[in-house]
């Protein structure tokens, strides 16, 4: 119930598409869903996130849907460019929790 | 704002040696901080959570005399490896939560790559 569960494992996109990326919860009493990225040899950095009383967040290219009933959300990055290449992590926390609860990654390669 | 510093970066030491990486939190205070590990390809796993001024609470599975965790102040938590041996290679990560914010307060640190010979 404590698992986040990540799709795909890996993307390749071309230049200027969509890349999309998909993640699953089961537990209900997640309230903050945050997606990093991670470059090779790097820690992660906080991309975009967003709470459950929300359907949809967007800054910049970086879009998360969130389907409360269906228990998923989805990061979409517009226009995807060769820096975006990177490994993306889904995340969720527990109300009042400390712990992030992190899925199992997507390595995505822009292709130019 | 919210910069988390980890040093070494990587670091290369000789197998039965211990090895110390701080991690600090520049521009806040982090009442709590988080020890990562991951492996090439994987997804980041935690080791244990510290507590300004309080011992660490380690998951399952991870040795706490093997990984010692001091959070000394309210900035700063090191992990020492001890007695490391090639199986402890492994890039290590910290995080720290800015005080009060829970989990919209996480920083992550640049990481520190082990490497035991």
């Amino acid at each position: 119930q404590q698992q986040v569960k990540q799709s795909p494992q890996s993307l390749i996109v071309q230049k200027g598409g969509i890349s999309i990326i998909n993640c699953a919860y089961e537990n209900t009493a997640f309230d903050y869903f945050p997606w990093y990225q991670q470059f090779p040899g790097k820690g992660p950095a906080l991309l975009i996130a967003i709470r459950p009383d929300v359907s949809e967040k967007k800054e910049g290219r970086f879009t998360i849907s969130f389907n409360k009933s269906a228990k998923q959300f989805s990061l979409h990055i517009m226009d995807s460019q060769p820096g975006d290449s990177a490994t993306y992590f889904c995340a969720a926390s527990l109300q009042g929790a400390q712990k992030l609860v992190f899925g199992q990654g997507t390595r995505l390669t822009i292709n130019p | 704002g919210a910069v988390v510093s980890q040093h070494p970066s990587w670091v290369i030491c000789k197998s039965g040696t211990s090895v110390k990486i701080e991690c600090r939190s520049l521009d806040f205070q982090a009442t709590t901080m988080f020890w990562y590990r991951q492996f090439p390809k994987q997804s980041l796993m935690l080791m244990a959570t510290s507590n300004e001024g309080s011992k660490a609470t380690y998951e399952q599975g991870v040795e706490k005399d093997k990984f010692l965790i001091n959070h000394a102040s309210l900035t700063l938590s090191t992990l020492t490896v001890t007695s490391a041996h090639p199986e402890d290679s492994s890039f290590y990560i910290c995080s720290a939560q800015r005080t009060g914010l829970g989990a919209y307060g996480y920083t992550f640190g640049s990481g520190t790559r082990l490497t035991v010979v």
